[in-house]
């Protein structure tokens, strides 16, 4: 079975672009998550869906969108890039996102924004 | 929203059991306690979660108070393989990772 796939691996952008990533989740699973991480900040939430609709979200500004597909195939995107968006950038999905429920992470975009 | 509070770092010696503990005083009844870790350069990977009794895979031992206020994370012989930063989540803000524990093991 395949993993959480994560594409593009690396990324570089300069500051006021936009740029989108991608997650295709474990086959089956219906609720993606995604996550900044940085050095300082540590593993921060961004938002959930499940399902198409945006379940959960975290505490980051309207620049940071997400979508998910009807394969649940997830996007986020991130709009007039700052510097301080540059970050690993994590999604991860289970099978309805309930409590008990293993998450499976993919390996992540780096994002440098220059 | 719950807190967890965990030691920024601990170290521990190859071969050894480390204990690493998770304090989640305002957890609710229904959440189940589960644990990550994060390896270098990797996203985090599931190491073990329950939610009252204690809790054995072939990665570690989950032991939950019987308040469920804090847990413990036991990895019976630490070996270098293990070193990462480790994460206790609540179930329910099973979203909120937060910094974690980073384990240095010693050869």
């Amino acid at each position: 079975k395949a993993g959480v796939t994560q594409t593009p691996r690396y990324l570089i952008k300069t500051r006021g672009q936009q740029v989108t990533l991608s997650c295709s989740p474990i086959s089956g699973h219906r609720s993606v998550s995604w996550y900044q991480q940085t050095p300082g900040q540590g593993l921060q939430f961004l938002f959930e869906y499940f399902s198409e609709t945006q379940r959960n979200k975290g505490n980051f500004p309207g620049r940071f969108s997400g979508r998910q597909f009807s394969n649940s195939r997830s996007e986020m995107n991130v709009s007039t890039l700052e510097l301080g968006d540059s970050a690993l950038y994590l999604c991860a999905s289970s099978l309805a996102g309930g409590g008990s429920e293993k998450l499976f992470f993919g390996s992540g975009t780096q994002l440098s924004v220059l | 929203d719950a807190k967890t509070t965990q030691p920024n770092s601990m170290e521990s010696n190859e071969e050894e059991p480390v204990h690493l503990p998770c304090n989640h005083s305002t957890i609710s009844g229904t959440d189940y306690i589960h644990w990550y870790r994060q390896l270098p350069s990797q996203g985090p990977e599931y190491v073990i979660h329950g939610l009252t009794s204690n809790v054995n895979n072939r990665m570690a031992s989950l032991a939950i108070a019987e308040d469920r206020k804090s847990s413990t994370l036991i990895l019976h012989r630490a070996t270098l393989r293990d070193a990462a930063v480790y994460y206790c989540i609540p179930g329910t803000y099973k979203y909120i990772f937060g910094t974690g524990t980073r384990l240095k093991v010693l050869a």
